[in-house]
């Protein structure tokens, strides 16, 4: 069964830093692995996708890396602003079955401030 | 607005009733999940539909919660006799395979109160 970690669980930085979070998955046999982040109250919001395939995407400040092969993935964000305060989840979907069901982590909890 | 959307946004029922949520997904996508997320979780699967036909259900879909997708286009999920452990966030979430990427997109979800 998969199962996805996600470290740290929250985070708090000062406006301006630079910031990664992790990401580990235990079966590596995936389809897909998705960012997405989801503010207080609310749905999920597509932040990036990386194909099994690939090794990172980019979108502005956003990069994120995926290694297949040692289960992990990160997300790095530039610059960080009050505005990206919120919850950040990752999610993998299986190789073969299941219309490519997603496999959500617990979250890590960010908070940047002024 | 052409994301997916789910009505209602908030519902508050007593234990022992029937409740029925609906998901609008976005226009032309095939898939349609539902998933269901409670407090400081990350979202579980329930099920998944290829247009009309329920092609996965998860062992967290009781048989009291039953979904369907008529016409492979809007999707209902019920819960019949609540219980106050169904307390959550109701997601929908809709795709379309294109170029071998499979991306999600998610509603605002329906949160559910069993008192």
């Amino acid at each position: 069964k998969q199962e996805v970690t996600q470290i740290p669980a929250a985070l708090s930085v000062p406006e301006g830093e630079n910031l990664v979070l992790n990401c580990s998955f235990t079966d590596s046999a995936i389809y897909n692995l998705q960012w997405f982040r989801q503010d207080p109250g609310k749905g999920l919001t597509s932040l990036l996708l990386i194909q099994s395939s690939q090794r990172e995407q980019t979108s502005g400040r956003l990069n994120a890396s995926l290694d297949k092969s040692s289960g992990r993935s990160t997300l790095y964000i530039a610059a960080s602003q009050p505005g990206d305060s919120a919850t950040y989840l990752c999610a993998v979907s299986r190789l073969t079955g299941g219309g490519n069901k997603l496999t959500f982590g617990t979250g890590t909890q960010l908070k940047v401030e002024l | 607005d052409t994301g997916v959307s789910q009505d209602p946004r908030h519902k508050i029922t007593k234990r022992g009733q029937n409740v029925t949520f609906r998901c609008d997904p976005i226009s032309e996508h095939n898939r349609l999940y539902w998933y269901r997320q409670t407090l400081g979780q990350g979202p579980e699967f329930l099920t998944y539909f290829q247009n009309e036909a329920q092609l996965e259900k998860s062992r967290l879909l009781s048989d009291r919660f039953s979904a369907e997708r008529p016409k492979g286009s809007f999707s209902t999920l019920e819960i019949q006799r609540t219980e106050q452990g169904d307390s959550a966030m109701y997601l929908c979430a809709s795709s379309l395979v294109v170029n071998s990427k499979n991306i999600q997109y998610f509603g605002a979800g329906t949160r559910l109160s069993v008192l």
